[in-house]
Formats: C-alpha cells, structure tokens, sequence
C-alpha cells in the first residue's frame, strides 16, 4: 500500500527550531515529488513547497521562501520540513503529499495523515 | 501567482439534488499544446487531509462516484455534484498546478439544506 506516514503533533515556543518527517512506503520514493502543504486553524490550503528525491530538486512558494527548509533523506525515504526559529504564526496542521504520477507536480492523490504544530509562549 | 476564486463560500442544497462549486483562475491553466487544464479538485472532511477528486479538469480520480463531475477550460471551472449525498458534505477546493507556486481557491463549505 502506498502511504506516506508522518511525524507526531509538536508543541514548541516562539523562537524554537522544529523538523518534521513524512515516510513514504509502497512506492519507489526516489521516483515521486513530495510536497508540503499548510492549514492554518479554521483556514484553507496554501502550497509550500515541493522537492525531487532523487536529486533534491526543490520549489518552494515564495510566500515560504527562507521561511522554512525542505528536504529529504531518500535512504531512509523520508521529506522533512524544518523551521530555525518558530513563531506563533507558524501554528497549522503540515500535510505531506505526493503527485499520482511519476516525475510530475501535477496535483496531489497521496496524503499523510498531517502533523499539528503549536506554537505557543 | 496565479489566484484561485472561488464561489460561492458555502452553499446548502437538499439530499438528492444538485451542487455547482465554482472556481476562477486569474490567469489561464490552460497548457494549449497539449490541450489540457493544470486544474484539480479536492474534497476535505473535517479531521481529515483533502482527497483528490477531480485532475485535468475533468478527469475523475479512480474510485470517486460518477456524481462528481469536473468541467471548464482556461479560466473558468466548475465541480457539480450531480445528486448530493449525506457523505458529501464537506470543504471543496479547487487547485491549479499549472505555475509555480501552485494555489488553492479559498473553499467552499458544502452542507445539506
């Protein structure tokens, strides 16, 4: 079964580090992009970003750009988001997700079941 | 960045009849040396990460119900749940990956009248 898995809920403060994980399975994780995708509480969706395992190629928003990192660890099958120094505005479920076919961006048909951040004094 | 409108933010419509979600790029998602939307939808239950509905436009994504049907081209789409069932009650939201970053529509809240 194709699944991506993610990282548990994380509780931090303001101006903490964070890296959280998506494991993907069930596929050849080398071949699909992974990208990560924000909701804040009550809000909609907004698309950070996407990296390429094979070669670590990454697209980031520029909304995200220099915001947060993306990156991956293609031996262990695994993308990662991580932040230097979190603020209370970076409170959101994260979702992982991978397009339907290989080598494209072309919309997302996988998701990980999300990872809460909470950002809090 | 392409900006994706959508309307209404919620509608209620009455088991068994029909739903219309609209969805409006500000540029065109239309590839036209290939003649195809960068365009897909999504349906997102509360707890629950989105479920790819709909690509291409118009495309149904394996195992959705034939009641979900996605039409339009170049700016304007449109997602129709043909007959509306309790289970669809949900948030919907369009996307477009025709540029990067790809962008989502706001939602629309789709609830039973």
């Amino acid at each position: 079964e194709v699944q991506l898995v993610q990282s548990g809920a994380e509780v931090k403060k303001p101006g903490e580090s964070l890296k959280i994980s998506c494991k993907g399975s069930g596929y050849t994780f080398t071949t699909y992009w992974i990208g990560w995708v924000r909701q804040m509480p009550g809000k909609g969706l907004e698309w950070m970003g996407i990296i390429y395992p094979g070669d670590s190629d990454t697209r980031y928003s520029p909304s995200f750009q220099g915001q947060v990192t993306i990156s991956v660890d293609k031996s262990i099958s695994t993308a990662y988001l991580q932040w230097g120094s979190l603020k209370a505005s970076d409170t959101a479920m994260y979702y992982c997700a991978r397009p339907p076919k290989t080598g494209t961006t072309y919309a997302f048909d996988i998701w990980g079941q999300g990872t809460m951040v909470t950002v809090s004094s | 960045d392409i900006v994706m409108t959508q309307s209404p933010d919620s509608l209620a419509v009455s088991l068994g009849e029909r739903a219309t979600i609209n969805c409006k790029s500000s540029q065109s998602v239309l590839y036209s040396s290939i003649n195809k939307n960068y365009l897909a939808w999504y349906q997102q239950k509360p707890g629950q990460p989105p479920k790819l509905l709909i690509y291409w436009a118009s495309t149904r994504e394996s195992g959705v119900p034939d009641r979900f049907i996605g039409s339009g081209s170049g700016t304007d789409f449109t997602l129709t749940i043909s007959s509306l069932q309790a289970e669809d009650v949900a948030l919907y939201y369009c996307q477009q990956y025709y540029g990067t970053p790809q962008t989502f529509g706001q939602g629309t809240k789709v609830e039973i009248k």
